[in-house]
């Protein structure tokens, strides 16, 4: 069964700074997801990953695979206020549509 | 291009009453699944349907049971409502081939 841990949890950042988010899942994964979630509000797509030393870039935003290490990266670069939100995860293993979400890291940015 | 559609948005119920969902997909996408959202358990998977058939389920009771009709709008059920079943309940589409899912603003189910 997939599992997939997201560390940290929360994460409290200066504008300006870069950080990284850690996503480690534990079987195969055929695809490696990212979204984001304002409070109150649905997921947003950010990136799909779809092969080992896949990596994707959006903005300040950049996502990376290691299909052999069972880690994916979302690094930020130099954080602004509008990125504040809850990030996550998501793995899939199945046949189908069915993705493992991982506990969602909360970013903050402060000014 | 219109997005995935839930409706309603907002639902109060009370304990032991039942409640269906709606969820339109992307037009042409034809897998839609299901997601519970609570602060407690995070996002988790309750079911996929693929062309009417459901493809995928999760561990969820059986009061908890869904549909997709030929145009691919899709309906969850939950009978005998249970105060833990208050949450955000999320649907999203895709396309067959199994590539990014698309998610609707989700209908948030509170039961008193």
């Amino acid at each position: 069964e997939l599992k997939v841990e997201q560390n940290p949890l929360f994460l409290s950042m200066q504008e300006g700074k870069n950080y990284t988010i850690y996503c480690n899942y534990s079987t195969t994964s055929d695809r490696l997801y990212w979204y984001r979630q304002d409070p109150g509000k649905s997921l947003e797509s950010l990136f799909v990953l779809l092969s080992n030393g896949a990596v994707k870039q959006e903005g300040r935003l950049m996502a990376s695979l290691d299909t052999k290490a069972r880690l994916s990266t979302l690094h930020i670069t130099a954080a602004v206020h509008d990125l504040s939100a809850t990030y996550f995860c998501a793995g899939t293993m199945e046949y189908g549509n069915k993705l493992v979400f991982g506990a969602g890291t909360i970013l903050r940015v402060k000014s | 291009k219109a997005g995935v559609t839930q409706t309603p948005r907002y639902l109060i119920k009370t304990r032991g009453q039942q409640v269906t969902l709606s969820c339109s997909p992307i037009s042409g996408h034809r897998s839609v699944s299901w997601y519970q959202q609570t602060p407690g358990q995070g996002l988790q998977f309750l079911f996929e349907y693929f062309s009417e058939t459901q493809r995928n389920k999760g561990n969820f009771p059986g009061r908890f049971s869904g549909r997709q009709f030929s145009n691919s709008r899709s309906e969850m059920n939950v009978s005998t409502l249970e105060l833990g079943d208050s949450a955000l309940y999320l649907c999203a589409s895709s396309l067959p081939a199994d590539t990014e899912a698309f998610f609707g603003q989700g209908t948030r189910l509170t039961v008193v």
